[in-house]
Order: structure tokens, then sequence, then C-alpha cells
């Protein structure tokens, strides 16, 4: 069985640029998780989706980010403009409900400069 | 305010020794729980999890132990390997919403 696919791997950018990122889940997942994860820290909820509705998205910082699910398959999050502090791995998972165990991809390397 | 808490942001243990991570957290309203462990320029890969009605979850090589009344859990690794060398993610969750992650704990397993 195929695992989470992410791209690009690793992304550098000038603060101010925007940027996208791609999610493809697990196939039969309903529930896909974009997480960010700072240095040193455990992984942050962004925004989850359950098929294309977004179920919470409350730590999204919606002034710069935005993310959609459209076909309730493959998603994308995008960044505008970046800023310093978002340099960070954004990471993307998916389970095949709510509540249930979530795998990750391997993630998305973002350098802001 | 950190909910759950992994107090060592790094171990050391001997192969073929216990390896045992620990993970503290504040909200009773969690009612699962689970390791992840990850290597450097990967995602984290599920371990194995615990639910609040247990106190022991066995898988291999890997135990965790739930101490509900203390808030606190335990991923016991017996016996260690150096392939275990990475960085484990304490995790918990309450019914189908967000699971909140730990700072992690990097494990070295010296041969």
């Amino acid at each position: 069985e195929a695992g989470v696919a992410q791209s690009p791997r690793y992304k550098i950018i000038e603060k101010r640029q925007s940027v996208a990122f791609w999610c493809n889940p697990i196939s039969g997942h309903a529930t896909l998780y974009w997480y960010q994860q700072i240095l040193g820290q455990g992984p942050k909820l962004l925004i989850q989706f359950q098929n294309n509705g977004v179920v919470d998205d409350s730590q999204l910082p919606k002034d710069r980010f935005s993310a959609e699910r459209l076909k309730g398959v493959d998603s994308t999050l995008k960044i505008q403009p970046a800023k310093l502090e978002d340099s960070a791995v954004y990471l993307c998972a998916s389970s095949v409900g709510m509540g249930e165990t979530q795998y990750f991809g391997p993630g998305t390397r973002l350098l802001v400069l | 305010d950190q909910q759950v808490k992994q107090n060592s942001p790094s171990l050391s243990v001997q192969e073929g020794r216990i390896s045992i991570l620990n993970c503290d957290y504040t909200n009773s309203m969690f009612d699962y729980f689970l390791w992840y462990k990850k290597y450097p320029a990967e995602g984290p890969t599920f371990l194995i999890s615990i639910s609040s009605i247990k106190d022991k979850n066995e898988d291999g090589r890997f135990t965790v132990f739930l101490n509900k009344s203390a808030k606190h859990l335990s991923l016991h690794i017996v016996p260690s390997q150096p392939g275990d060398s990475a960085v484990y993610f304490c995790a918990a969750g309450a019914g189908s919403y967000q699971l909140t992650f730990g700072k992690g704990t990097k494990l070295s397993v010296i041969p």
C-alpha cells in the first residue's frame, strides 16, 4: 500500500514570496491533516479535512495560509506571503476516519530567507 | 500551555538494554495516546497506541504503559537496538479531535 505522498521535499524562498505544497493521502483515507513542525517542537495541526470539508482550521493563520481539498482526495497548502517564521517542516497525514491512527508523509522542508 | 510534555529532550542507552521514554499530559479529556518514531528527513511513523480503557499495550519489543491517575505514559523498548535511534513523539487525542504532540525525545542506542 502506497503511503502519503508530498511534494516538493524541499523549498527555499524569500520572504513575501508565495509557496504551495501538495499532498496525496493513502487511498481510501477520508481524513487529511496538515501540520507545521518547527525545529525542536512537535507537529502542530494547521487544518483538518474530512473528505472535502474543513473540520478544524482554528490554528491556521488565515491571513496568509490557505488550504483546499476540492475533490476529497489530494490537497494543497499555500502560504502567501511567506514570513521568516514560516520556516518549518510541513507534514501531511491521513487517516481512515476522524479519531483513527494518522499516517504521515515525508514532509516538505521550507526555508524562508 | 503545553498539554503533552516530554521532559527529557534526549536519552542514551546501551544496545540490548531497556529504553524508557516518558510522557506526561494535563488534559483529562484525552482518551487515546500514541507514540511515533521519526528518523531525520522523514515523517513520523506510527509505532504503538493505547486507549484510556487499558493500562498496557504490547507489540513485539515495544510496550506502552498508561497511568491515568498520574496522567503519565511511558514507552518501553526491550531490547534496544541501534536502529531504534530516532526522535520519539508522544501524542494524545480526545475522541475525534486533533492530536496534541509533545516536543519529542531523541533516543540514541549505543552499540
